[in-house]
């Protein structure tokens, strides 16, 4: 596609419930990003996969979050019983090669855990 | 890791004036993207700028890697300006091939008409 995409652009969960926020990044990028935003904040890194081998998860809060890219394109984060603090914009953004090429983003799912 | 630190954090301008907003980095970087987010929370890549200085119409940036620090210019700035701007260099970890961004703060524009 011509640009990042993710959806759903909003989503409302309850406390406790399952989530899935799904990325699909440009055609032919090898490294796909997952950040999280809070409000007022720049965004922080969660997780870094190179194809579909998932490199770094340093940035992932806890074991209720998980991600998997199993093709090697369209990116999936899950997040299991989430809580309130899960609330922020999930930013996933693309690059070219495994190299810090130019990061291109993706417009967000905003989570709001009620 | 690397720290980063934008300034001003607000800044509020009427419509045609300029701007300077400055990037600080803890470490030495070998590139460095800036950013506006739009008040829909859209990420646009402003600048890929590992050094030197770069221009794209009325924004235009620096980077003095030696010195760690980049800067980013408007010029005559317009109601659409308005929005959040980040600086984001990669930061390296243990050898890895690949750069996670580090994101400052950002710097709060507001452009008044």
């Amino acid at each position: 596609g011509a640009g990042v995409s993710q959806s759903p652009r909003y989503k409302v969960a309850k406390r406790g419930q399952d989530v899935a926020l799904r990325c699909d990044p440009i055609s032919g990028h090898v490294s796909l990003f997952w950040y999280q935003q809070a409000l007022g904040q720049g965004p922080e890194f969660l997780t870094y996969f190179q194809n579909e081998a998932q490199l770094d998860k340093s940035g992932l809060p806890s074991d209720r979050f998980f991600a998997e890219r199993p093709e090697g394109s369209v990116s999936t984060l899950k997040i299991q019983r989430t809580q309130q603090e899960d609330s922020a914009v999930y930013l996933c953004a693309s690059s070219f090669g495994p190299d810090p090429g130019i990061q291109y983003f993706g417009a967000g799912t905003r989570l709001s855990v009620l | 890791g690397i720290q980063v630190e934008q300034s001003p954090p607000d800044l509020i301008l009427q419509e045609g004036a300029n701007s300077t907003l400055r990037c600080n980095f803890s470490d030495s970087v070998n590139n460095l993207q800036w950013f506006h987010q739009n008040p829909w929370g859209q990420l646009i890549n402003l600048f890929y700028i590992p050094s030197g200085t770069k221009q794209n119409g009325r924004l235009s940036a620096t980077t003095v890697a030696t010195e760690r620090y980049s800067l980013l210019y408007i010029s005559s700035s317009q109601t659409t300006d308005s929005g959040v701007y980040f600086c984001a260099p990669p930061t390296w970890a243990g050898g890895t091939s690949y750069g996670k961004l580090t994101f400052g703060q950002g710097t709060i524009l507001t452009v008044h008409p």
